[in-house]
């Protein structure tokens, strides 16, 4: 199993849709993010926690809310769904503790029609 | 973070090595580089970092120069699945800074 799991994978909604974007780790690191990608733009940070009880906004929050129901998992929600948020989404973790970096998932390919 | 200076792009033969350079001019004393790549449309991947010393692991080679502006990423022996976008980050760690900030990077594309 992967460190990191994103699902769907892959998501056509409609706009004015509410949908949630869900990741689980069984990394045990203590931070979690939200990115996404558009071609050209490279990665935008959405949303950060560095614990449970901890919720951050990053660089592009508004059209975004996010759940950290547990250490291991981060959700992501569009609360209603509008076509420039068409864009691939990452999860991903880190451990303040070690240095190995960030632990990306494989994405989630967002389509809003 | 410091910042980074990366080729655009390279292309590199099957079974031969990949030398990708990394230039990191205005690098802390505090600062590690770390590589990563993303083959298409795939989540980024941690390759490697290092702090002063040259540093091997199972993908890959980091040299850093003694002065530490700048430094080499080899990957020993290409393969087309190596075809990919690597990027080159120079930040502290452990760190508070939440916003983890690729560039360009080097567009690497081996060549059967």
């Amino acid at each position: 199993d992967a460190d990191v799991t994103q699902t769907p994978r892959n998501r056509i909604t409609k706009t004015g849709k509410r949908i949630m974007l869900e990741c689980s780790q069984t990394k045990g690191h203590d931070r979690m993010y939200w990115y996404r990608q558009d071609p050209g733009l490279g990665l935008r940070l959405i949303y950060y926690s560095f614990d449970v009880k901890d919720i951050n906004k990053g660089e592009i929050s508004d059209g975004y809310s996010v759940s950290r129901q547990a250490q291991a998992k981060f959700s992501l929600s569009l609360e209603s769904a509008i076509p420039n948020q068409t864009a691939l989404y990452f999860c991903a973790t880190s451990d303040f503790g070690t240095n190995y970096g960030y632990t990306f998932g494989s994405g989630t390919r967002l389509t809003v029609v | 973070d410091a910042k980074t200076t990366q080729p655009t792009s390279m292309d590199c033969a099957e079974g031969r090595a990949a030398n990708l350079p990394c230039n990191h001019s205005t690098i802390s004393g505090n600062e590690y580089v770390y590589w990563y790549r993303q083959i298409h449309s795939q989540g980024p991947q941690y390759i490697i970092h290092g702090l002063k010393n040259n540093e091997t692991n199972e993908m890959a080679s980091l040299i850093i120069t003694e002065d530490r502006k700048s430094s080499t990423l080899i990957l020993p022996h290409a393969t087309l699945r190596d075809t990919a976008v690597y990027y080159c980050i120079v930040r502290v760690s452990p760190s508070n800074d939440y916003k983890l900030s690729f560039g360009a990077g080097t567009t690497v594309t081996v060549r059967a």
